[in-house]
């Protein structure tokens, strides 16, 4: 059970717009840590993908925004890709477990 | 350019020891906390461990706490992963991580990646 939870999977169409939900508590988002973005290809390595909440590092395409309110984040996808097709995972700090924290993964089709 | 380059992987009996290397390049070592982090077959990221700039804190995920140990070697640029008392579920990928340098302690992630090294723990 993973302290931030994620849906398992989303889909869309290209072109289309989907989000991912990353849900945390008072010990990790509601005590005023930041959520992170990082995605997976098949078979390689997490790649950081957003930053700080919002921020997209250098060469991380606009079509990827992140934010958060209170104890919830979520991550945006616009004009969908083929190339999108991956698993995506939210992380933080808690507070309480006093250690980095992980979503449990979403998996995202592009149809 | 930046690289982070894990090696030491491999097959292990269950109750035995393995080390994990991991050799950094493209950028100042010294200045940078370290992670490692698993994932198992068909699951998601698990944080195991983490090194201060410094070697002089380390912490640990609640599975691994007292079977292994993260160490660093600044003069070669090597992070290392001692994992002692091996158990099945401990097999995964393994990923040494740089951890991003800011001011704000609210805001630590990870900025780089290796591309992992296998362990499988199996009799």
């Amino acid at each position: 059970q993973s302290v931030l939870t994620q849906p398992p999977s989303v889909s869309g169409a290209p072109g289309q717009r989907v989000t991912i939900s990353c849900t945390g508590n008072s010990s990790n988002f509601g005590a005023g840590y930041d959520v992170h973005w990082y995605q997976q290809l098949p078979g390689a390595a997490p790649k950081l993908l957003i930053y700080s909440n919002t921020n997209r590092p250098s060469g991380v395409p606009d079509r990827f925004s992140g934010s958060k309110s209170g104890t919830s984040a979520s991550l945006a996808i616009s004009g969908l890709r083929p190339e999108d097709e991956a698993d995506y995972y939210c992380q933080s700090f808690d507070t309480s477990l006093r250690r980095c924290v992980f979503g449990g993964g979403t998996k995202l089709t592009v149809l | 350019q930046v690289q982070l380059v894990e090696s030491g992987g491999g097959v292990v009996q269950p109750g035995r020891s393995l080390r994990l290397s991991c050799a950094a390049s493209g950028f100042t070592f010294s200045n940078y906390a370290l992670h490692w982090v698993r994932q198992a077959p068909g699951k998601g990221l698990e944080w195991v461990a983490v090194i201060s700039y410094d070697g002089n804190s380390q912490h640990f995920a609640d599975s691994v706490k007292g079977r292994f140990t993260i160490s660093r070697d600044d003069s070669k640029n090597t992070l290392s992963l001692q994992m002692n008392s091996l158990r099945v579920e401990d097999t995964a990928v393994y990923f040494c991580a740089r951890r991003s340098i800011t001011t704000n302690i609210a805001s630590y992630y990870i900025d780089v990646w290796g591309k992992g090294t296998t362990v499988i723990v199996s009799s």
